[in-house]
């Protein structure tokens, strides 16, 4: 049974940096054509891809944000880990962590979990 | 980057309907687009992916279509289950993955 589960800090004030951690289990990231995503949805707006690591290591990231993000994994303890320096204000938004594995979109998502940037 | 838009941005519908939603992209790419359906409060759920495959589990009543820069996605028979929010999104592996902006599926 495939679970992602997001974790981390409900509240960040501005120019902190959020540190989000994906907990997966079912599946390994080492495996061919694995990837974990992080995406984010604003309340009431559209989401917006973030960033993924591929089973490879390889690392790819929105364009726009490019310079606040850093993706990361541990293989062995099966987590991604999220960071975004210089949070705003803008940046208030459920995060999620999800799986595409091989042909297929993010077929798994984690629940999700809303952070709040604020002074 | 490649942009997804789609259209309409929210559509009002009957149960028994046969809806359909667009996604144009800014630039073509090999069918590697996605749909998604998200309810309030909830993650979104694969529908399609490779632009015209349906997901495990998912109803037949929905299928996608489309090629190069213009894709569909029809729900052929609207059941109440269905009010939601619907994504598109590419996910070539040559560019950053976008979404589009989202249809929303009212009730008429």
């Amino acid at each position: 049974q495939v679970t992602l589960r997001e974790s981390g800090p409900a509240l960040v004030k501005p120019t902190q940096t959020l540190t989000l951690t994906c907990t997966f289990s079912g599946f390994s990231l080492s495996t061919t054509a694995m990837c974990v995503s992080w995406v984010r949805q604003p309340p009431g707006k559209a989401l917006e891809w973030l960033g993924r690591i591929d089973w490879d290591g390889g690392k790819y990231y929105n364009t726009s944000l490019k310079t606040r993000l850093t993706i990361s994994k541990d293989t062995s303890t099966n987590q991604v880990v999220l960071t975004m320096t210089n949070m705003d204000p803008v940046d208030t938004a459920t995060y999620y962590c999800a799986r595409k594995y091989g042909l297929r979109g993010f077929d798994y998502w984690g629940l999700g979990t809303l952070v709040t940037v604020s002074s | 980057d490649i942009q997804m838009t789609q259209s309409p941005s929210t559509l009002s519908a009957s149960v028994g309907d046969r809806v359909t939603i667009t996604c144009r992209a800014s630039q073509s790419f090999d069918n590697w687009l996605a749909w998604y359906q998200q309810k309030p409060g909830k993650a979104p759920k694969l529908l399609i992916y490779r632009a015209s495959s349906l997901a495990n589990g998912v109803p037949s009543r929905f299928s996608g279509s489309g090629s190069g820069t213009e894709f569909t996605l029809t729900i052929s028979t609207l059941q109440p289950d269905d009010f939601a929010t619907y994504y598109c999104q590419q996910y070539y592996s040559h560019f950053p993955w976008t979404f589009g902006q989202g249809t929303k599926v009212e009730i008429k």
